[in-house]
């Protein structure tokens, strides 16, 4: 079956400029992850969403960046005046109810200049 | 504070022999462990895990091995293939807390040479 999908796969933009990553979870899975791997470092927690819970934000760096999931399927994370240090790998992730494992997207690699 | 360390950034390994790669944590909460293994500009992929009631566990050429008292989590490899070369995340959970995010460490790179 169709794995977890994320678009764009690259996104170039200017500073101060607003993006959309897109996130389609596996279908059924209840619960929808993103984290971010800036170069060299290792994966790190943005938000969780699952299933109609209000979401865990606490991994979010500051109020520029939001995630909404519509209609507890696909997920939209907006960056607002993007910095250079926002540069990083943006990664999703899906899951089964209860379940540990959490199965990845390929990524969106963000790039602010 | 890095709560889930891979002290080494990366590893070559003759194949044929085995790959052990480390993995140090500082929260007595996680429950649950992960590795995951990630290929250049793929997602990770789930390789094995162990939950905190076990000290092993063992699927085919790889095994985990958990020690609590040191906090510590290996993964062997046995034998390593060239496929293997990749980066490894190790990453935990701690379900017993209401969180179901992981927390991973920085990777270790490992390289399996012929």
């Amino acid at each position: 079956g169709a794995g977890v999908s994320q678009s764009p796969s690259n996104k170039v933009t200017e500073k101060g400029k607003d993006v959309e990553l897109r996130c389609d979870p596996i279908s059924g899975h209840t619960a929808l992850y993103w984290y971010r791997q800036s170069l060299g470092q290792g994966l790190e927690f943005l938000i969780y969403f699952q299933g109609n819970s209000a979401p865990d934000k606490s991994g979010l760096p500051s109020d520029r960046f939001s995630a909404e999931r519509t209609g507890g399927s696909v997920s939209t994370l907006t960056i607002q005046r993007t910095q250079q240090e926002d540069s990083a790998v943006y990664l999703c992730a899906s899951s089964a109810d209860r379940a540990y494992e959490q199965y990845f997207g390929p990524g969106t690699r963000l790039t602010v200049t | 504070d890095q709560q889930v360390k891979q002290n080494s950034p990366s590893l070559s390994v003759q194949e044929g022999r085995i790959s052990i790669l480390n993995c140090d944590y500082t929260n007595s909460m996680f429950d649950y462990f992960l590795w995951y293994k990630k290929y250049p500009a793929e997602g990770p992929t789930f390789l094995i895990s162990i939950s905190s009631i076990k000290d092993k566990n063992e699927d085919g050429r790889f095994t985990v091995f958990l020690n609590k008292s040191a906090k510590h989590l290996s993964l062997h490899i046995v034998p390593s293939q060239p496929g293997d070369s990749a980066v490894y995340f190790c990453a935990a959970s701690a379900r017993n807390q209401g969180a179901q995010k992981l927390v991973f460490g920085q990777g270790t790179r490992l390289t399996i040479n012929p």
